[in-house]
Formats: C-alpha cells, sequence, structure tokens
C-alpha cells in the first residue's frame, strides 16, 4: 500500500466558501500531482510539483491553487467554491525508477466534492 | 483527438473468459507505458508497466507496438475480483514525464 493521504475524504461545501484539500505522503518522493475526475471520465491533471517551492499548472485549467512548502505536503485550495468544482480530486506522488527512467504513480484515496 | 484512447466499454464476460483491451496513443515520443486498474468510486492503483518486449505478470500480459502506437492487455481466465476499470497510460518526457490517462476500459465478470 502507498502511503499517500488525503483529507477529507467526502466535503459537502456550499457556494462561496474557501477550502483545502489536504494531501500528504511519508514516502519522501519528490513530484506530486493532482487530478481532477468526474464520474465515468478520465483523469485530467490540474497541477503538478518537481519539489520544494516548485508548481506548475496541468493540461486542465483549473480555479485552483497550490503550495508545495514542504516536500511531503501538496495541499489545493478552492478560494471561492461553486457548482462546477464538484468532481473527485484525487492526489499523486511519484518516484523516478532507475532504469529506463519510468515512473510509477501512487494515488491517494480522493476527496470527493460537493459543491451546493 | 484525444491523446490516448481505448476502447470503449463495456465488456461484459463470463468467468474464465480471456478479454483483450486495446489502446492507441498520438504523441510518437512517447516513452513509457501502464496499464492501471480502477475500482468503482476508488483510485487507479498501478497493474503492469508495459515493455517493448512484452511483458507477463500472472495472468496478465501486456503488449507494446511502437510502430503502430498501439498498447494491449490481455486478461486471461477473468475472475470476478478483476472487474474494475482499466486505465491506458503514456507518459512523454518532452511533456514533462507527465502521465496521460485514457478514459479506461470497464470490465464486468460475470460468474
Amino acid at each position: 500500500e502507498a502511503d499517500i493521504y488525503q483529507t477529507p475524504r467526502y466535503l459537502v461545501i456550499g457556494t462561496g466558501k474557501k477550502i483545502t484539500l489536504e494531501c500528504s505522503q511519508t514516502m519522501g518522493h519528490d513530484k506530486m500531482y493532482w487530478y481532477q475526475q468526474d464520474p465515468g471520465m478520465e483523469l485530467h491533471l490540474i497541477h503538478y510539483s518537481y519539489g520544494v517551492n516548485s508548481t506548475e499548472k496541468g493540461d486542465l485549467s483549473s480555479e485552483s491553487t497550490v503550495s508545495r512548502i514542504r516536500t511531503e505536503h501538496f495541499p489545493l485550495t478552492l478560494e471561492s467554491a461553486r457548482p462546477s468544482h464538484t468532481s473527485q480530486y484525487l492526489c499523486a506522488s511519484s518516484e523516478l525508477r532507475g532504469s529506463g527512467g519510468t515512473d510509477t504513480q501512487y494515488f491517494g484515496p480522493g476527496t470527493r466534492l460537493t459543491v451546493l | 483527438r484525444k491523446e490516448v484512447e481505448q476502447d470503449p466499454g463495456p465488456f461484459n464476460v463470463p468467468e474464465g473468459a480471456t478479454v483483450a483491451f486495446n489502446c492507441t496513443y498520438s504523441n510518437s515520443a512517447s516513452q513509457s507505458f501502464f496499464w492501471y486498474r480502477q475500482d468503482c468510486r476508488k483510485e487507479p492503483k498501478l497493474l503492469m508497466s508495459v515493455y517493448s518486449s512484452g511483458n507477463e505478470d500472472g495472468r496478465f500480459t501486456a503488449q507494446l507496438n511502437r510502430a503502430s502506437q498501439y498498447i494491449s492487455l490481455l486478461i486471461r481466465d477473468s475472475k470476478l475480483s478483476d472487474s474494475a476499470t482499466y486505465l491506458c497510460v503514456v507518459a512523454s518526457y518532452n511533456q514533462g514525464g507527465k502521465l496521460i490517462f485514457g478514459q479506461g476500459t470497464e470490465l464486468s465478470v460475470k460468474p
């Protein structure tokens, strides 16, 4: 089992609230990622980080922001939640394998967000 | 066109059947290939990496055809516990090694 954790697992919140989704990993991985996934749809990368103080936007535009002050922690923040933000948010981290440079990503259990 | 495309599902098969999933990718610079498994309402988990020479892990066999930009996953003697969505995943170092996920193919194994 991967040591990557997300809290809360489920969040139901009203429009306009500020929320922070937590993600932490104890594997010492440098790379961390946030994905968004709607039911029955593919994962879309919204943010990633290659290490402390590194953050990049992913392929899918998102109104959320992220920070990476510590290696093990990669929180995602929505300043003002809207119903269109309702989705599942999955955090992942990766190691760099020795041969071939392939990355294996380990996923957290996800946060299922509902904005009313 | 999506960067990674998979067979549309769902696949409904009886226990013991052999099932094959196909996947194509559009970026010829892709260098790493994986199959992930995602159970309903759970996170994706790595099933196996896919190597150029093809590789096998128990009942699962993965093949890669770089010329055709095609990846496959074969499951032999399918079990009820194999029911899940199978995600084809590709990474390219000219895209910073980011993983690109296919939309997944759902498999349902029936008794």
